[in-house]
């Protein structure tokens, strides 16, 4: 499977700002997601990364708010913008397995905390 | 809309097997997955079906049936370290994955 790595790790920020998340492939895939894991719940997918056009955003999930870049197949980067305390979560991007692309592998994930 | 529903929580004892269900109301689905989820870690991909019946990968299966909307995993020969959430997910024509509420089990000695 593809090793996935994302930065920052978790980060601590003020009401107001943005952060910028960036998730990296050891290998070109076609397929990235961006998912929210909100304290104590499931997962809900953000929306899909999309190489070359725009994101693809799932119902209650608008690109001004998780505006998306996808510059090539092997990273892209998801930014959280003017943060409130409801946007505290954990951001998970995942790729498709190369071999079968049925199954889908997650990045480490990071944690932000708003302030 | 999708509905995906897991038992919040589940005890079983070391040794024993324990069956996570998961139900679910959709219009059309790929295939149905299983993640295993430990505190603080990424979720950890388990098992999938695509046609009825029971897919067996090791310790773990998992069961579908499409015509009466449900799935279930069995863990056998349980660890301790098999101590987690257990997340089934839909998957669509493009791969997005929908997950449901999710299964915290709990592995007693």
């Amino acid at each position: 499977s593809a090793v996935i790595s994302q930065k920052p790790s978790r980060d601590i920020c003020q009401r107001g700002t943005s952060l910028t998340i960036q998730c990296q492939v050891d290998s070109q895939v076609t397929m990235m997601f961006w998912y929210r894991q909100q304290p104590g719940q499931s997962l809900t997918l953000i929306a899909t990364a999309n190489q070359g056009s725009e994101a693809t955003y799932e119902s209650g999930f608008v690109i001004d708010k998780f505006p998306i870049s996808r510059p090539n197949l092997t990273f892209s980067t998801l930014t959280v913008s003017n943060m409130s305390p409801e946007d505290s979560s954990i951001y998970l991007c995942s790729v498709e397995d190369l071999i079968d692309s049925m199954e889908q592998f997650f990045g480490p994930g990071t944690r932000l905390t708003v302030l | 809309g999708q509905n995906i529903d897991q038992p919040t929580e589940m005890t079983a004892t070391e040794g024993a097997i324990v069956q996570i269900n998961c139900t679910y109301q959709t219009s059309g689905f790929n295939g149905l997955f299983w993640y295993q989820q430990h505190a603080g870690e990424a979720p950890t991909f388990l098992s999938y079906n695509v046609l009825d019946g029971l897919e067996e990968k090791g310790r773990f299966s998992s069961f579908l049936s499409r015509s009466k909307g449900y799935s279930y995993l069995l863990l056998k020969e349980l660890q301790m370290k098999d101590s987690a959430s257990y997340l089934c997910a839909l998957g669509g024509a493009t791969n997005k994955l929908i997950f449901g509420t999710g299964t915290l089990l709990a592995v007693q000695p």
